[in-house]
This record gives C-alpha cells, sequence and structure tokens, in this order.
C-alpha cells in the first residue's frame, strides 16, 4: 500500500523556467514532510522540509507548498538550472521517532 | 563532519546464498534505516534501529534482518537470495533523539546483483 505517491515519473523543463513536481500522501496522520534529490550512483540528499503547522517553506531556488485538505505537497525549483537534473522523492512521516514513507520519485530533466 | 558509509559498494551474488551489508552513520547519530530501492517502487523502508533495538519495521520477509552495535554501525542480512532481491540499499542516518522529527542522511547504497 503506497502511501506517498509521485504519479509523474518524469518531467522535462527548459533551463530558466520553472519546476514543479507533485506528491499526494493518503495518511492523515503524516505531520512532517520532506523532499530529497537522489543523483546516479548517489544516495538520495536532503532537499527542504515542511511541518505540518505550515502551508510553505522556501529555501534559496526551492520552495515547498503543503495542501493538508487535498494531502497534496508540491516543490517548485525557480529558476530550473541543468545541475537540477536528478530524481526527486518526496518522504512522510507521522511524529517524532516513525518510519518515512517514501514517494517513487520523479526525474526531473532540465533541458539547457 | 564524516557522512554515511556503505560497504561493500557493489556485490553479485547467486540464488540460495546470503549477504551481509554494513552501515556506518554519521557520528553521534544512534538511529540507522535501511531501505530498498528498485526501479518503479521509490525507496521501500525495511527497518530502523535506534541504541541497538529495531524501533520500526516495514513489510518484508523475515529473511531480512539487521543488528546495531554498540557504536551504532549496523549491518543487514538477506539470507537465501531471489532474484527480486536485486536492488540498491540504502542506510540513512539521523539521530533520532530530536523531539522534532529530524531529516535522514544517506549513505551512497550498496547495489546487489543475485543471479
Amino acid at each position: 500500500d503506497q502511501q506517498v505517491k509521485q504519479n509523474s515519473p518524469s518531467l522535462s523543463v527548459q533551463e530558466g523556467r520553472i519546476s514543479i513536481l507533485n506528491c499526494d500522501y493518503t495518511n492523515s496522520m503524516f505531520d512532517y514532510f520532506l523532499w530529497y534529490k537522489k543523483y546516479p550512483a548517489e544516495g538520495p540528499t536532503f532537499l527542504i522540509s515542511i511541518s505540518s503547522i505550515k502551508d510553505k517553506n522556501e529555501d534559496g531556488r526551492f520552495t515547498v507548498f503543503l495542501n493538508k485538505s487535498a494531502k497534496h505537497l508540491s516543490l517548485h525549483i525557480v529558476p530550473s538550472q541543468p545541475g537540477d537534473s536528478a530524481v526527486y522523492f518526496c518522504a512522510a512521516s507521522a511524529g517524532t521517532g516513525n518510519q518515512f514513507y517514501f514517494g517513487t520519485g520523479t526525474s526531473l530533466t532540465v533541458i539547457p | 563532519k564524516a557522512g554515511v558509509t556503505q560497504t561493500p559498494r557493489y556485490l553479485i551474488k547467486t540464488r540460495g546464498q546470503q549477504v551481509t551489508l554494513s552501515c556506518s552513520p554519521i557520528s553521534g547519530h544512534r538511529s540507522v534505516s535501511w531501505y530498498q530501492q528498485t526501479p518503479g517502487q521509490g525507496l521501500q523502508f525495511l527497518f530502523e534501529y535506534f541504541s541497538e533495538t529495531q524501533r520500526n519495521k516495514g513489510n518484508f520477509p523475515g529473511r531480512f534482518s539487521g543488528r546495531q552495535f554498540s557504536n551504532s554501525r549496523s549491518e543487514m542480512n538477506v539470507s537465501t537470495l531471489e532474484l527480486g532481491d536485486s536492488a540498491l540499499y540504502l542506510c540513512a542516518s539521523r539521530t533520532g533523539t530530536s523531539a522534532l522529527v529530524d531529516e535522514q542522511f544517506f549513505g551512497p547504497g550498496t547495489r546487489l546483483t543475485v543471479l
């Protein structure tokens, strides 16, 4: 049972434009969400997180939006750069000390 | 600060064999989690160890087991290997003691191929 879903396996965006990666979840107990970026032959790298008490969190070019009523979060990258080309995973957790549930990933390609 | 290290990086085994993978967490981190990554399945959670005790467990058969040592290093063992066990096995560490949810830091993974 996939509690965190990323329905777009891949996304292509022109350099300089906005990249929007989406993630849906089913468990209403999730209260902490994270995005990871993964390059080939490397482990995932933490990118940005958001707590359920917020609906937006920004860090430089990266912004995560959380819509709790829709059980949906998105990652916006503006402007997109070729170095952003990677697989992006969203993850969710219900409370401290509990496991993280990961989505299946979205492969982002930023075209120069 | 050194990152999470995993050994070996690559491994080839045959069906029926067993394998042991090792993970050394970031210094000071007491929690170690293991994940299996296969194409189209994302990261599937195997288990988490905290202070030598299994704290969380995913939905994997008993052939998958783990342990954690007093220095927080962890090992994962897979017995009676099957072709479907071919995957990238990732280890992640976190402090595990924060009152807030703390993010995990991943190692580079061990690529296991079962022939």
